[in-house]
């Protein structure tokens, strides 16, 4: 069974500077989806970022990006110039491509501070 | 565009009361739905994918005659909580996918659920 670990339940960065969040996970597939989502105080999630398992470029979305290192598993979000809207809850979620229903699974989640 | 809404947003019950929770894209149409369960700061849990016109697919360990799910049209999928007791008091999230792209789905604000 895949498995998504988030092995920092907090985080915190000081407004404009930069922050890394980890993501690892655990698949026998070839083929499949990472993603991000973001989860403020209003609990609408919102996708951040996606990346797709057959490309080897990083996603990238404006101060988002990502860090993906397909052989070690990893699935790493940098959070560039951080502002206060950033402050959330981040979960990093798989998605099995082809011939399932696009289900996700998600980590536990990495609670994101950030300081004036 | 994609967005999904969740009506209602907060809702009290009485324990072995029935409810039901909708689930609407409201800008484009849904073949596939999905209804996630999030305990308090925990991370998002698949409860069961709808398609439309067709019975829902439950995730292991999810009641289907508890959790009655229905996905009536392509923009509306509900989810009725039935007999509803305590330990069902949650956060219940929808999902809904394009046509043809289960793997970027828009997520609907969640429904707090309290059972008394």
């Amino acid at each position: 069974a895949q498995t998504v670990t988030q092995s920092q339940p907090e985080m915190s960065v000081q407004e404009a500077e930069t922050v890394t969040l980890s993501c690892t996970y655990d698949t026998s597939e070839s083929d499949y989806y990472l993603f991000w989502y973001k989860q403020p105080p209003s609990r609408q999630m919102i996708l951040v970022i996606r990346q797709e398992a057959y490309k080897q470029q990083n996603a990238t979305e404006n101060r988002f990006s990502v860090n993906f290192q397909k052989a070690a598993k990893s699935f790493s979000l940098k959070i560039s110039d951080s502002q206060l809207g950033d402050a959330a809850m981040y979960f990093c979620a798989y998605g099995a491509y082809g011939g399932s229903q696009g289900n996700l699974i998600f980590g536990k989640g990495t609670k994101l501070s950030v300081k004036p | 565009g994609a967005v999904v809404s969740q009506h209602p947003s907060w809702v009290i019950c009485k324990s072995g009361t029935s409810v039901k929770i909708e689930c609407r894209s409201l800008d484009f149409q849904a073949t596939t739905m999905f209804w996630y369960r999030q305990f308090p700061k925990q991370s998002l849990m698949l409860m069961a994918t709808s398609n439309e016109g067709s019975k829902a697919t439950y995730e292991q360990g999810v009641e289907k005659d508890k959790f009655l799910i229905n996905h009536a049209s392509l923009t509306l999928s509900t989810l009725t909580v039935t007999s509803a007791h305590p330990e069902d008091s949650s956060f219940y999230i929808c999902s809904a996918s394009r046509t043809g792209d289960f793997y970027e789905q828009y997520f609907g604000p969640g429904t707090r659920l309290t059972v008394t």
